[in-house]
């Protein structure tokens, strides 16, 4: 079975600061894509990534970026963290454009 | 863009049926997803159907798919309270590395 591991469950953070969410995957996926949730919205796609190096801006990229060095990892980076990030983060991978798999998501607070 | 619509709760007496619907618009869909989520956890794949099917049965599960109306259903019978959860529905376009998911239907299922 495929694992999704995101490093943190719960994360607490001030406004301002830098925060790294990681996932990593180890299916060999080429695809990964980092996904936010919040009640009422669903998922909203943030970044996604179809091989290393390489990322594509999701429908709500404002206030993040992201890193993929290696094929199974795929970090999320919050610049300087607001209120306003204060979310459900979950990371997915897939093998070409079949189905998705996901992590346990991490419930990030800031305040 | 694409869009997936379904509704946002559904309670259901344990025993009974549920069905779950959702409605999307693009016509180039290739797979269509249900996903489960139990609170606090991430996505699980529950089931999906390539686009040129009808319907799929998966023990209690039954997915039923209308093409010309894009309308996509899950039913689960003899509802259990085990299936309390939000149910998402995605879908995904040829060529396209990313999911589609709508905003999720909250189930209750009640006693």
């Amino acid at each position: 079975d495929v694992k999704v591991t995101q490093s943190s469950r719960y994360l607490v953070k001030r406004t301002g600061e830098k925060v790294f969410l990681e996932c990593v995957q180890d299916m060999d996926h080429e695809n990964m894509f980092w996904y936010r949730q919040d009640p009422g919205l669903g998922l909203r796609l943030i970044y996604f990534s179809y091989d290393v190096k390489m990322k594509e801006k999701g429908d709500i990229p404002e206030g993040y970026s992201v890193s993929r060095e290696k094929k199974e990892r795929f970090s999320l980076i919050l610049e300087s963290a607001s209120t306003n990030q204060t979310s459900m983060y979950l990371c997915a991978s897939s093998l070409r454009n079949e189905k998705l798999f996901f992590g346990s998501g991490t419930q990030l607070s800031v305040l | 863009g694409e869009d997936v619509e379904q509704s946002l709760f559904l309670s259901v007496r344990e025993g009974d049926s549920s069905v779950i619907n959702c409605t999307y618009t693009d016509s180039s869909s290739t797979y269509l997803y249900w996903y489960k989520q139990e609170p606090g956890a991430g996505l699980q794949l529950l089931t999906y159907i390539f686009s040129n099917m009808d319907m799929k049965q998966d023990q209690r599960l039954t997915v039923l798919l209308n093409k010309k109306d894009k309308h996509l259903s899950l039913r689960i019978a003899d509802t259990q309270t085990g299936d309390s959860a939000i149910y998402f529905c995605a879908e995904s376009i040829i060529n396209d590395y990313k999911l589609s998911f709508g905003a999720g239907t909250t189930v209750t299922v009640r006693a």
